[in-house]
Parts: structure tokens; C-alpha cells; sequence
């Protein structure tokens, strides 16, 4: 696609259920990234996937939060037991080769809702 | 104290007007400075990238870095509705390597009235 497409823009959902979030990045981008924005507040990153290498997790709060990403393509981010904290927009960004963000692209972002 | 402060405003300011947003940092160790614009419920796009202290022009916008100060600016001369967004800076210490090295400031929420 023209841009990195994400799925699905709004999820509402009940505190303890999972959920999937689902990142289609720019095609041929090797680089992709998850972040999550809380109301009024800044990107927090989350997990960094490039090419074959093993992912950054670095940035994952619990171990609730885990991503998966086959190859250079779809990327999926799984939250499991959902706590209201979780609700935040979920950002999936991608770029060419890892930089210092001249040429990321985000998405639209996964707002969720933990009820 | 985070790394990087940005005041989240609301910031709202007339048509025609020039707009100054702000963002200090405390990481003497960052180099690389970027403005980020995020309409609502949109992705950030990327406005602007400097590295060297001083000003760097870009049609109505404007980049400012003073990194004696540690303290970055955005300008934005002749304002229009379309300006209306979030606009968040962000930084970094290296060139090359990951974004994820990229520090987010909080955003600044800036509406331009007609």
C-alpha cells in the first residue's frame, strides 16, 4: 500500500480479554516500530523489528505486551489481559533503514479501549 | 524530571499570527532535533530535522535549536486553520541506528482561529 496501514482503527474492548492489533507497513520498508500515546502525552516506544535481526523489546511494559513479525512484512501487536491502563492509540511506524527519523512513516494508529 | 519538556498548551492564536512552540531537554548527549505535526486521530508526520545550533528555514516554518540552552523552537509565520495540530519534538543522540532511540516530547496542541 501508499502507507503503513493498521487495523483495526478502534477497539473497544473488556478488561481481561486480549486483544490483536495488526501493522502493514510501507512495502520494502526493512525497519518497523510500535508505540503507544497516552492522552496528552508523548510517543512511548514499545518494540523495534529490523529485517531478520532479533526485535528491541526494550520498551515493553509487562510481559502482557508481546509482537510478532514475519519476516518484512505484517507486524502484529498482542496485549493479553487487557487492565484500563492499556488504553492508549497504538502507533505501527515503518522505514527504509534504521535512522534517526527522517524517514519514518506512522500509521493512523489502533485506538483502543479497555472497559 | 523527563528528559524532554514541552508544554502542552492549549495554545490558540489568531489567523496571520506567528506561533512559537518550545521544548527543553536535560540529555546534553542529543544531537538530532525533529518537529513532528499529528492532526487528529491521525499518525505524526515530519515537519522538520535539524542537527546544528541556529535556524533552519522551511517556507513558513521555522527550526531553532540552542543547544548551549538546551532548547529547541518551531515557528510558524502566517498561521492558517490548517495549521491546527498537535505538534510534538523529538531527539535523538545518534545519526544512524534505530528511531527507537527517539525521545518524544508531550505535544503541544495548537489551534489557529479564522
Amino acid at each position: 500500500g501508499a502507507g503503513v496501514s493498521q487495523s483495526p482503527s478502534n477497539k473497544v474492548t473488556e478488561k481481561g480479554k486480549d486483544v490483536e492489533l495488526r501493522c502493514d507497513p510501507i512495502s520494502g520498508h526493512t525497519a518497523l516500530y510500535w508505540y503507544r500515546q497516552r492522552l496528552g502525552q508523548g510517543l512511548e516506544f514499545l518494540i523495534y523489528f529490523q529485517g531478520n535481526s532479533a526485535p528491541d523489546k526494550s520498551g515493553l511494559p509487562s510481559d502482557r505486551f508481546s509482537a510478532e513479525r514475519t519476516g518484512e512484512s505484517v507486524s502484529t501487536l498482542t496485549i493479553q489481559r487487557t487492565q484500563q491502563e492499556d488504553s492508549a492509540v497504538y502507533l505501527c511506524a515503518s522505514s527504509l533503514i534504521s535512522n534517526s527519523g527522517n524517514t519514518i512513516y506512522f500509521g493512523e494508529g489502533s485506538w483502543l479501549t479497555v472497559v | 524530571q523527563k528528559e524532554v519538556e514541552q508544554d502542552p498548551g492549549p495554545l490558540s492564536v489568531p489567523e496571520g499570527a506567528i506561533v512559537s512552540l518550545n521544548c527543553t531537554y536535560s540529555n546534553s548527549a542529543f544531537q538530532y532535533f525533529m518537529w513532528y505535526r499529528q492532526y487528529s486521530r491521525k499518525g505524526p508526520e515530519l515537519l522538520m530535522y535539524t542537527y546544528s545550533s541556529g535556524n533552519k528555514e522551511d517556507g513558513r516554518f521555522t527550526a531553532q535549536v540552542d543547544k548551549s540552552s538546551k532548547y529547541i523552537s518551531l515557528f510558524i509565520r502566517d498561521s492558517q486553520p490548517s495549521d491546527s495540530a498537535t505538534y510534538l519534538c523529538a531527539m535523538s543522540s545518534i545519526s544512524s541506528g534505530s528511531a527507537r532511540q527517539l525521545t518524544f516530547g508531550s505535544g503541544t496542541q495548537l489551534t489557529v482561529l479564522p
